[in-house]
């Protein structure tokens, strides 16, 4: 079964620092694997999709497959980057699921 | 309109009561899905409809019904909530084909009391 693991609960950064939030996932076939973004009082938003290998806001992820990972890194955090994140898998089939991981609490502070 | 709307926002409602939530997509999309969310949590599937036809039920509690008139429209009625059952129910939908991102509303914010 696919599972997603998002280890830090919560992260502090100072502004302008660099911030990497992990995401490992589990999963034997081909994965798409998207990064949510919720920001205090709005809704559920997409940030990232591994297949476009976008940048969004700065931030950047890459898959690798070796480390079964997709971690969301940006160079130089902003305070408007506090919010929940929740990294996402879709394992494909016709169940149309996307498994969340528990999400990682980002703090920017001044 | 790339947007998926949700009606109501906030509804408190009685534990005899029924009420319903209401949402509705202009982007094609024939996948919908109802989610709930508690505070500071993932959001927890429930239901997912393609091409307005259930095709997942979550063990969800027959107190929650979901329904889909059409492909724009997906609705949740409530009957005999508990105040257990208090959260933000989310609604999404997405592609069926692919790519498989999902886009979600803003949710209701369900008080039960």
């Amino acid at each position: 079964a696919q599972r997603v693991t998002q280890p830090e609960k919560l992260l502090s950064v100072f502004k302008g620092a660099p911030v990497e939030l992990k995401c490992n996932y589990s999963y034997s076939g081909s994965p798409e694997l998207f990064w949510y973004v919720q920001y205090s009082r709005q809704r559920l938003q997409l940030l990232l999709r591994h297949i476009s290998r976008e940048s969004i806001k700065g931030f950047t992820a890459d898959l690798n497959k070796g480390e079964t990972s997709f971690h969301l890194k940006k160079p130089f955090a902003q305070e408007e980057d506090s919010a929940m994140y929740y990294c996402a898998l879709y394992s494909g089939g016709s169940n149309y699921k996307l498994t969340f991981g528990k999400g990682t609490l980002l703090t920017v502070n001044p | 309109d790339t947007e998926v709307t949700q009606t109501p926002k906030h509804l408190v409602m009685g534990m005899t009561n029924k009420k319903s939530l209401k949402c509705e997509q202009h982007m094609g999309h024939r996948a919908m899905y109802w989610y709930k969310q508690k505070a500071k949590k993932p959001p927890e599937l429930m239901f997912v409809y393609s091409y307005e036809k259930l095709s997942i039920n979550e063990s969800v509690p027959s107190r929650f019904s979901p329904e889909c008139p059409n492909s724009s429209l997906l609705n949740l009625h409530l009957h005999a909530l508990q105040p257990e059952d208090s959260a933000l129910y989310l609604c999404a939908s997405s592609q069926v084909t692919g790519p498989h991102e999902q886009y979600f509303g803003p949710g209701t914010r369900l008080t039960v009391t």
